[in-house]
């Protein structure tokens, strides 16, 4: 079946635009992660959605992050005044009820100009 | 809090040789553990896990063992093939409101060569 689709693949901004990046996750799955994954470095954790709601978002590093799931499956991670530091792949991952399993989409690349 | 250590790449071999790539961590409680390799181009893949202590988790030939003892989660791999040749990230889960937060590794490059 399908996997865990995130569009765009890449994106380019300049400093101070607002950007959404968006995760499909796959169907049945309730469980929603973010990370984000700078160069060289392993994913790090940004929120977590169990079904609408944010259960976790204690990885998101200021309030110019914002994440939204509204009706439980499509999630968008918004962005505002980008800076030059948030350049980064963002990575969205699935997971189905019971399991402790996450599988990852192909991720955005973020670059901020 | 969680963290995970695993030893720095690139690690280069030829094919065929033993592959052991190391993994360390720190847990308060009693997290599972993962390896997931990203191949060039392509996302995170999960490669192999386990649940509990002294559990093996194997897939395509790779294997780790759940050492509480020692807070390791060695991967290894008898004959590697040059199609191995990837990102290999280890990582422990959390338990956080329900869902299991992941904490990754920095990531070990492995280049096999012919």
């Amino acid at each position: 079946g399908a996997g865990v689709s995130q569009t765009p693949s890449n994106k380019v901004t300049e400093k101070g635009k607002y950007v959404e990046l968006r995760c499909d996750p796959i169907s049945g799955h309730t469980a929603l992660y973010w990370y984000r994954q700078s160069l060289g470095q392993g994913p790090e954790f940004l929120i977590y959605f169990q079904g609408t709601g944010a259960a976790d978002d204690s990885g998101l590093p200021n309030d110019r992050f914002f994440a939204v799931r509204p009706e439980g499956s499509v999630s968008t991670l918004k962005i505002q005044r980008t800076e030059r530091g948030d350049s980064a792949v963002y990575l969205c991952a699935s997971s189905p009820p019971t399991s402790d399993t996450q599988y990852f989409g192909p991720g955005t690349r973020l670059t901020v100009l | 809090g969680n963290s995970v250590t695993q030893m720095e790449g690139p690690v280069t071999l030829s094919e065929e040789a033993f592959l052991t790539i190391n993994c360390t961590y720190t847990a308060t409680g009693y997290p599972s553990l993962f390896w997931y390799v990203q191949y060039p181009g392509e996302g995170l893949q999960l490669l192999l896990k386990a649940t509990k202590a002294d559990d093996k988790g194997s897939n395509k030939g790779f294997e780790a063992t759940y050492r509480k003892e020692t807070t390791s989660f060695h991967l290894e791999k008898g004959s590697v093939q040059v199609s191995d040749s990837a990102v290999y990230f280890c990582a422990l889960s959390e338990l956080t409101g329900g869902g299991n937060k992941l904490t990754f590794g920095t990531g070990t490059q492995l280049k096999v060569e012919l």
